[in-house]
């Protein structure tokens, strides 16, 4: 069974700042997609990123990027310049080619911004 | 273009009753999925309704089951509600396969 892990309960970063939330999974699948996903408090979850297995290149978004190692199986999202609406909990999440849109998602890692 | 919507967004119920939760997705999406997200274990998969048919199961007890209507509306049932069924309950929408829009989520209190 796949599994995704987040190894990172809580970040702070200041404002104009970089941050990396760091992401790991465990598959024996070769097909699959990975997700970022953002969830602010009391508001509703909202896709970030999303990178496709194939593809070698890193998905970016604007300030947001994803530094993707397939074969360590790591999916870093990195925040450039962060802005005090990027305060939320973020969701690392893995999709199997095989199984419709099933995401298993990761504990989650809670953001802080500070001015 | 509306969202996803989920009705009520607050439910409180005692242990031994059963729930109807309802989720309506974006028009032209006929893929619903379901996830319950609880403090301890996160966010779990349920199940997956594409065209009236569930195409995968989470692991979870036959208590909770669900259903999609023509008009691809999707309803999810509990059964014997226990105290530890308390959870945020998340309905997402796509279309077939594409990117999943999650809607604001029934906030479920068993007591």
């Amino acid at each position: 069974a796949q599994t995704v892990t987040q190894s990172q309960p809580e970040m702070s970063v200041q404002e104009a700042e970089t941050v990396t939330l760091s992401c790991t999974y465990d598959t024996s699948e070769s097909d699959y997609y990975l997700f970022w996903y953002k969830q602010p408090p009391s508001r509703q979850m909202i896709l970030v990123i999303r990178q496709e297995a194939y593809k070698q290149q890193n998905a970016t978004e604007n300030r947001f990027s994803v530094n993707f190692q397939k074969a360590a199986k790591s999916f870093s999202l990195k925040i450039s310049d962060s802005q005090l609406g990027d305060a939320a909990m973020y969701f690392c999440a893995y999709r199997s080619s095989q199984a419709g849109t099933a995401l298993i998602f990761g504990k989650g890692t809670t953001l802080s911004v500070s001015s | 273009k509306a969202g996803v919507t989920q009705t009520p967004r607050y439910l409180i119920k005692t242990r031994g009753q059963q729930v109807t939760l309802s989720c309506s997705p974006i028009s032209g999406h006929r893929s619903v999925s379901w996830y319950q997200q609880t403090p301890g274990q996160g966010l779990q998969f349920l199940f997956e309704y594409f065209s009236e048919t569930q195409r995968n199961k989470g692991n979870f007890p036959g208590r909770f089951s669900g259903r999609q209507f023509s008009n691809s509306r999707s309803e999810m049932n509990v059964s014997t509600l226990e105290l530890g069924d308390s959870a945020l309950y998340l309905c997402a929408s796509s279309k077939r396969e594409g990117e999943q829009f999650f809607g604001p989520g029934t906030r479920l209190t068993v007591l």
